[in-house]
């Protein structure tokens, strides 16, 4: 099982793009990187998934480097509201017994 | 339904008492997954199923916990003898089939147990 490596905490302001790095050196060939988002009080919530190369959705972008070794998630202008922890998960989600397996995430603050 | 429903949002147990947690799945998902969280914590995970059968139990801690899903639809995690270290949040997620692209876990407000 691939283990991830991210910042414990960020910090950042209204209005700036905050990006998050997550190391994964051993990242399989079959492994996808996902990212869920948990606010205080809620469960965890998917935000974005990809293989390679870049993904766009409405909430974020995921910026993938050819060796796969390490991807990141870029929220363009946060708001109070992105407040929350973090999470990167790599596994082979196609293969029959992929287990998603939470670190400790990224807790980033977004000050006024 | 329209989400992952569990209950109680809260128990309060004394020591040595059993407690049942419960977990309502999105309609139609195959996969549930029970995980722990402790405060300040990611969730770490005990056991899943899909369908009825339990796939891996590997995180359960001890034999006090077990889980079941008779009909392949609505879950119960029980921890018998409850110990103060059992407390904790337990979340329930759900996915809609294991092994497809963008597959992603839908999770439940958890089970608040305070085990006194």
């Amino acid at each position: 099982l691939a283990k991830t490596t991210q910042p414990i905490s960020m910090d950042s302001y209204e209005g700036q793009e905050v990006n998050i790095t997550c190391s994964h050196n051993n990242i399989a060939t079959n492994d996808y990187i996902t990212w869920y988002q948990q606010f205080p009080s809620q469960g965890p919530r998917f935000i974005i998934q990809g293989y390679k190369t870049k993904v766009t959705n409405e909430v974020a972008s995921l910026f993938i480097p050819a060796d796969r070794k390490s991807s990141t998630l870029s929220l363009p202008r946060v708001s109070l509201s992105d407040t929350a922890v973090y999470y990167c998960l790599v596994g082979d989600i196609q293969g029959g017994s992929y287990i998603p397996t939470f670190g400790r995430g990224t807790s980033l603050i977004v000050h006024p | 339904g329209a989400g992952v429903s569990q209950s109680p949002r809260y128990k309060v147990t004394k020591r040595g008492q059993d407690v049942a947690l419960r977990c309502d799945p999105i309609s139609g998902h195959v996969s549930l997954y029970w995980y722990r969280q402790a405060l300040g914590q990611g969730p770490e995970f005990l056991t899943y199923f899909n369908y009825e059968a339990q796939q891996d139990k590997s995180g359960l801690p001890n034999d006090r916990f077990s889980a079941e899903r008779p009909e392949g639809s609505i879950s119960t995690l029980t921890i018998q003898r409850t110990e103060q270290r059992d407390s904790a949040m337990y979340r329930c997620a759900s996915s809609l089939a294991p092994g497809r692209i963008n597959e992603k876990l839908f999770f439940g407000s958890g089970t608040q147990l305070s085990v006194l």
